[in-house]
């Protein structure tokens, strides 16, 4: 089974913020989290990862809790393009459902 | 290759009949994870290659289900005796591995079993 929880679907509106949450509180001390996005049904894409650091790329920001337990990816200024399913994994690389992210105009 | 490689892109099969998948993973990376994906679900493991170690099978969910890698590249997932329910894609994807275990995935293959 995975050891990520996310919730199953989220919706944000065009041009904010969106912050998608992720439960790994089973995660080991040399594990990095890592986050894909899906869509439709194309493999996977890399968005971004981290092991203690809040780390920014072009495509997301993730925020990861001091105790590491939980971590938020955030897409800062959401485009519809960005409706897709998005998965956080640790480094077994188990999925879970992911959440389904639906960005509205 | 730019990238991960899967054939074929689609596959139709009676029930019953093995069928083979193939993965070209990207050259030089050491690892190689296949999924399976039914419709409408998120990514189920299936099996994990890395160098010559002995592959993780773990996730394989019958005995119908096997895989092999062939020096350390190119990956083959066989299905014997097809079913309905094997019906879904299956996603291969590789990382350099190590201390970098980003993993780059195919475009996968969709199987359809009558």
């Amino acid at each position: 089974d995975a050891k990520t929880t996310q919730p199953t679907s989220m919706d944000c509106a065009e041009g904010r913020a969106a912050n998608l949450p992720c439960n790994h509180s089973t995660i080991s001390g040399n594990e990095y989290v890592y986050w894909y996005r899906q869509i439709h049904s194309q493999g996977p894409q890399y968005i971004i990862h981290g092991l203690k650091n809040n780390e920014t790329n072009e495509m997301a920001s993730l925020i990861i809790t001091e105790d590491r337990k939980s971590s938020t990816l955030i897409l800062p200024h959401a485009t519809l393009r960005d409706t897709a399913v998005y998965y956080c994994i640790v480094n077994d690389m188990r999925f879970g459902a992911g959440t389904r992210l639906t960005v509205k105009p | 290759g730019a990238g991960v490689s899967q054939s074929p892109s689609n596959k139709v099969t009676e029930k019953g009949k093995d069928v083979e998948l193939r993965c070209d993973p990207i050259s030089g990376h050491t690892a190689l994870y296949w999924y399976r994906q039914s419709l409408g679900q998120g990514l189920e493991f299936l099996i994990y290659f890395q160098g010559n170690s002995a592959p993780d099978k773990s996730g394989l969910p019958s005995d119908r289900f096997s895989a092999e890698r062939t020096g350390g590249s190119v990956s083959t997932l066989t299905i014997q005796r097809t079913q309905q329910e094997d019906s879904a894609v299956y996603l291969c994807a590789s990382t350099p591995g190590y201390l970098d275990e980003k993993l780059f995935f195919g475009s996968g293959t969709q199987l359809s079993v009558l």
